[in-house]
């Protein structure tokens, strides 16, 4: 079935820092990929998606290019905040149930100034 | 309101209660959905709707977890019976439509829930 792999954390880095989360996936097709991010105490938002192979998705500084030959979708950023850390989710929507989202185990990030 | 909203947004209750939980989602959004995030699962789907109708109710974990939706927009998740497994953190998503370019979900706060 379908399925997200992401690195496991806790990763903590200093402010300004590169920051790199890997996630790769199995899937039927070719699914909608996406970032959500859950800040401490509060609900999942979205960050950013890419719905075909070779889009780039991008938000606040953080990027992620739908790969379909590796099958990848890493979220990157060039220069890490305080304010980035929170957990990071990479999901594909499937085919079907409705295209319900199946998430990766979640990573979390941690920055000190 | 703007965004998926939740209530209540803490339950905590007694093994073999039974519970509901309640989800509004974002206006106008046809799509709706039900997750549940715990410490040893992560985040699995339970159920979505499309309107008023659930076609595919394979993801409840359990024929004590049961939902509706009404009127094209409030959704109630009920569990009956409740369990200490139950335990976890109920989140509500909407959107715009199943497809077409306006799938993306948007989540709610979500429903900690938790079994004594």
């Amino acid at each position: 079935g379908d399925s997200v792999t992401q690195m496991e954390g806790p990763v903590t880095l200093s402010e300004e820092a590169f920051l790199t989360i890997n996630c790769t996936y199995t899937a039927t097709g070719y699914p909608s990929l996406f970032w959500y991010v859950q800040y401490p105490g509060e609900g999942l938002q979205l960050l950013l998606k890419a719905t075909k192979a070779d889009d780039k998705g991008s938000n606040k500084g953080f990027e992620a290019t739908y790969r379909k030959e590796t099958t990848s979708f890493h979220l990157e950023k060039g220069s890490v905040q305080v304010s980035d850390s929170a957990v990071y989710f990479c999901a594909l929507r499937t085919y079907n149930q409705g295209g319900k989202l199946i998430f990766g185990q979640g990573t979390e990030l941690s920055v000190k100034p | 309101g703007a965004g998926v909203s939740q209530s209540p947004s803490n339950k905590v209750t007694e093994k073999g209660k039974d519970v509901e939980l309640r989800c509004d989602p974002i206006s106008g959004h046809t799509a709706l959905y039900w997750y549940r995030q715990s410490l040893g699962q992560g985040l699995e789907f339970l159920i979505y709707f499309q309107g008023n109708s659930a076609p595919d109710k394979s993801g409840l974990p359990s024929d004590r977890f049961s939902a509706e939706r009404t009127g094209g927009s409030v959704s109630t998740l009920t569990i009956q019976r409740t369990q200490q497994e139950d335990s976890a953190v109920y989140l509500c998503a909407s959107s715009l439509a199943l497809g077409g370019g306006q799938e993306t979900q948007y989540f709610g706060p979500g429903t900690r829930l938790l079994v004594l």
